[in-house]
């Protein structure tokens, strides 16, 4: 595709529900990267892959939180047994090689009820 | 010592008048600089980025970089109400890490 792109956009789950967020990345970027946004304030770093491998995930809040990247391309954000506290903008960046650009996508709105 | 900081602002400044923003950054061997735009509700844009040490112009943009002192700045000339949005500065940290400071708000009234 032409850009990054996140689903679900918008999703409503029940407390102790696990969730999966996707990620498609732009076609050939390498990295992609995953973020939390709170209302008012920047991206938070959770975790990033080069390739298919995880590079850093000192950013995930705890164990619930894991990621994987397993082919090098689409990615998928998993938080088991949600909390309301996981409520927030999950965002999703892809960038090519070399330290350059990166590009987000839409964003998936994640609300624990 | 966070690593990086920008002013969260408001930031206001008339029309047509040059709106900076600033952000200084913690990892001297960071190479690349990047400045994002956010309008509310809508994802981060990349408006600017910056490589090497000095200034970087794309029309009503300038990007500033100082190693040295580990600040990068961004200006906006001519200001418009449409220039209205959350500015974040970016970085590679520790190489290949890409972080996000908090934001400066900037208002531009007419």
């Amino acid at each position: 595709g032409a850009g990054v792109s996140q689903s679900p956009r918008y999703k409503v789950t029940k407390r102790g529900q696990d969730v999966a967020l996707r990620c498609d990345p732009i076609s050939g970027h390498v990295s992609l990267y995953w973020y939390r946004q709170a209302l008012g304030q920047g991206p938070e770093f959770l975790t990033y892959f080069n390739y298919e491998a995880q590079q850093d995930k000192s950013g995930l809040p705890n164990d619930r939180f894991s990621a994987e990247r397993p082919e090098g391309s689409i990615s998928t954000l998993t938080i088991q047994r949600t909390e309301q506290r996981d409520s927030a903008m999950y965002r999703c960046a892809s960038s090519p090689p070399g330290n350059t650009e990166a590009f987000f996508g839409q964003g998936t709105r994640l609300t624990v009820v | 010592q966070k690593e990086v900081e920008q002013n969260s602002g408001p930031l206001s400044v008339p029309e047509g008048a040059i709106a900076s923003l600033n952000c200084t950054y913690s990892d001297r061997g960071s190479q690349s600089f990047f400045w994002y735009r956010q309008y509310s509700g809508k994802s981060p844009e990349l408006i600017m980025s910056i490589y090497s040490n000095g200034d970087k112009e794309d029309g009503r943009f300038t990007a500033q970089l100082n190693k040295a002192s580990q600040y990068v700045s961004l200006l906006i000339r001519d200001s418009q109400p449409s220039d209205s949005a959350t500015y974040l500065c970016a970085f590679y940290y520790n190489t290949d890490k890409l972080i996000f400071g908090t934001g400066t708000r900037l208002q531009v009234f007419p």
